[in-house]
């Protein structure tokens, strides 16, 4: 049950894309469509921006993007606003029936 | 609307008890995955326990032996049972559902606080 591992830390400029990668193995990330990306502003709770590696919910704005190669997913965020400075954390469901999250990255808009 | 309000937190001395409460609204819990993450204050977070639709139980390894999660589906709420906590357990514990068609937390509450200390 180890963490999955994400930088501590990206930073762009407004207008830019930046992309947050979080490596797991194969009895997380890599064997499983189950990746989910989180936005977390302090003091609360998380927001879920991307499930199921790529798909979006009702209300997430496109400029948020999920994809995932063998045991690495990554989260791109397009066209960067100030109000994406925040938290992400990934998350995968794992092979014990369980899920795990990464460490997180903290995101600075320049 | 479909909301999750959790509660039971607060201050407690290593070794005690604590059960917190997670009330669902707009949807049913024994319809759904229902989860338990908690965050220690200034880190990241931690996935803790799952009770499945059909009721089976899951654990974070570092709680194993000590949480019970439980459901009352005539209250409509989910219960995270903590026994024997550590210093180490000190976090907001936030409920969580997984959606019917996904495998992700769409639904959070807003989280309760557990203080472990002496």
């Amino acid at each position: 049950q180890s963490a999955l591992t994400q930088p501590a830390s990206v930073s762009g400029s407004p207008g830019q894309s930046i992309t947050i990668s979080c490596t797991g193995t194969s009895s997380d990330v890599g064997g499983f469509n189950y990746v989910s990306w989180y936005q977390q502003h302090p003091g609360k709770a998380p927001k879920l921006m991307i499930y199921d590696v790529n798909n979006r919910p009702s209300g997430v704005s496109n400029r948020f993007s999920g994809s995932k190669s063998g045991n690495t997913a990554s989260l791109t965020i397009s066209g960067l606003q100030a109000e994406d400075e925040a938290d992400y954390y990934c998350n995968s469901y794992t092979s014990s029936s369980t899920w795990v999250f990464g460490g997180g990255t903290k995101l600075t808009v320049l | 609307e479909v909301q999750l309000v959790e509660s039971g937190g607060g201050l407690v001395q290593p070794g005690g008890s604590l059960r917190l409460s997670c009330a669902a609204s707009g949807f049913t819990v024994n319809s759904n995955y229902m989860n338990w993450v908690r965050q220690a204050p200034g880190k990241g977070l931690e996935w803790v326990s799952v009770i499945y639709s059909g009721g089976s139980t899951y654990y974070v390894d570092s709680v194993k032996g000590r949480f019970t999660i439980s459901r009352d589906n005539s209250k409509n709420t989910v219960y995270l049972q903590m026994n024997s906590l550590r210093v180490e357990d000190t976090a907001v514990y936030y409920c969580a559902r997984v959606g019917s068609d996904h495998e992700a937390f769409d639904i959070w509450g807003q989280g309760t606080m557990v203080t472990v200390s002496s």
